[in-house]
């Protein structure tokens, strides 16, 4: 299976600004997803990082908030938007070669807004 | 809205015991069915992953489905406290694999 490299491992930021999360995978996959993870809770999928093409993003997340990019199969960033404290939470990356053989993660990056 | 349950727990067992999770799905167009397991701190690790019906195991682990039932499971042998850990059962919804809320094992010496 895949290995993801995700960085920063961690970050604090100041509200109202940007970070900016990097995937790298060792192989080409198919598809790469972002989840975030809020503290004691599960993950949930903010979208489909599409090669070439514009993020598909599920129901409560919004481009201008999440930008996404994937400019080639094997790289892709989520970008955290003007950020508030609710934004602080643990962002995980998720690639799967398409195969149904598990999709692998990230380490996470342990993000708080203060 | 596509939903997977489970017991979040916590699940207490003792060591040497069988641990039982268990987790429902609502989607009947999930095709792959997958655990994984994290612990505190750290991203998901994938268990077991299963496609069709009844039983497949890989060591002291074995998953269940029952796609009638919408129902997969998950039994973990001679239970240990290195076990001790949130079970994420996951389900996919076209390609896209969604997570249940997670039960918390908890193994005791």
């Amino acid at each position: 299976s895949a290995v993801i490299s995700q960085k920063p491992s961690r970050d604090i930021c100041q509200r109202g600004t940007s970070l900016t999360i990097q995937c790298q995978v060792d192989s080409q996959v198919t598809m790469m997803f972002w989840y975030r993870q809020q503290p004691g809770q599960s993950l949930t999928l903010i979208a489909t990082a599409n090669q070439g093409s514009e993020a598909t993003y599920e129901s409560g997340f919004v481009i201008d908030k999440f930008p996404i990019s994937r400019p080639n199969l094997t790289f892709s960033t989520l970008t955290v938007s003007n950020m508030s404290p609710e934004d602080s939470s643990i962002y995980l990356c998720s690639a799967a070669s398409g195969d149904n053989y598990g999709y692998t993660f990230g380490s996470g990056t342990r993000l708080t807004v203060v | 809205q596509k939903e997977v349950e489970q017991n979040s727990g916590p699940l207490s067992v003792p060591e040497g015991a069988i641990a039982s999770l268990n987790c429902t799905y609502s989607d009947r167009g999930s095709q792959s069915f997958f655990w994984y397991r994290q612990y505190s701190g750290k991203s998901p690790e994938l268990i077991m992953f299963i496609y069709s019906n009844g039983d497949k195991e890989d060591g002291r682990f074995t998953a269940q489905l029952n796609k009638a039932s919408q129902y997969v499971s998950l039994l973990i042998r001679d239970s240990q406290p290195s076990d001790s850990a949130t079970y994420l059962c996951a389900v996919t919804h076209t390609d896209k694999l969604i997570f249940g809320t997670g039960t918390r094992l908890q193994v005791f010496p």
